[in-house]
């Protein structure tokens, strides 16, 4: 079964315009970590933002924000004030059994997201 | 720049051969992945480290595929008699633990693309 879904393939945004990635998760263990990150053309993947499964607060991170809903088990990416250089490949990923030193440490990751910011 | 490394950055190879990627990780970490991502796809996990243990596989690190961290600092993989169905995109990455940040945040390396002839 998919443990990360990401629903939209591409997204366009005007430049200076916010815009929402989705995400899904979907697992039983209640401690896990969520972590957004931007892939350019370069390939190397940009860490950007991480939410723990027990914060009380959403994730910020400068023009990055997470919002969490729990219960809706998604984990949306919202960016504000697009720029040029956002221009990138948005992956959602999970780490699953955070608060435990043994077990599965991989990261599961979504499909991505191809944002296109327009001048 | 204190970041994790990888090389070579671009390997092109003859069907058959064998290849082996260097990663460097950051200097301070004690854990370190191994991911492989393929066109229009996420990474997908192959193995994982902690100091020199190898602690995780997948099921597609087949017989071929070995990967090593003799001294817990940098990694090896390495791909025996590579096929067509293994040119992508090689990715490494290493974490912290739950040290200071607390929440093992994976770093990755520019990667290694392999494009298998």
């Amino acid at each position: 079964a998919q443990k990360i879904t990401q629903t939209q393939p591409g997204m366009f945004v005007q430049e200076k315009e916010a815009v929402t990635l989705d995400c899904t998760y979907d697992t039983s263990d209640p401690s896990y970590g969520l972590f957004w990150y931007k892939q350019p053309s370069s390939g190397e993947m940009i860490f950007l933002i991480y939410q723990g499964s027990y914060d009380q607060q959403n994730a910020t991170e400068g023009r990055y924000s997470l919002n969490f809903q729990k219960a809706r088990k998604s984990a949306n990416l919202v960016i504000s004030a697009s720029q040029l250089g956002d221009s990138a490949m948005y992956f959602c990923a999970m780490r699953e059994g955070l608060r435990i030193t043994s077990g599965t440490y991989k990261y599961i990751f979504g499909t991505g997201t191809r944002l296109k910011v327009l001048a | 720049d204190t970041g994790v490394s990888q090389n070579p950055r671009h390997k092109i190879t003859k069907r058959g051969q064998n290849v082996t990627f260097r990663c460097d990780p950051i200097s301070e970490h004690n854990r370190l992945y191994w991911y492989r991502q393929t066109l229009g796809q996420g990474p997908e996990f192959l193995t994982y480290f902690q100091n020199e243990a190898q602690l995780e596989k997948s099921r597609l690190l087949s017989d071929r595929f070995s990967a090593e961290r003799p001294k817990g600092s940098f990694s090896t993989l390495e791909i025996q008699r590579t096929e067509q169905g293994d040119s992508a995109m090689y990715l490494c990455a290493s974490s912290l633990g739950l040290g200071r940040d607390n929440t093992d945040t994976q770093y990755f390396g520019p990667g290694t693309r392999l494009t298998v002839l």
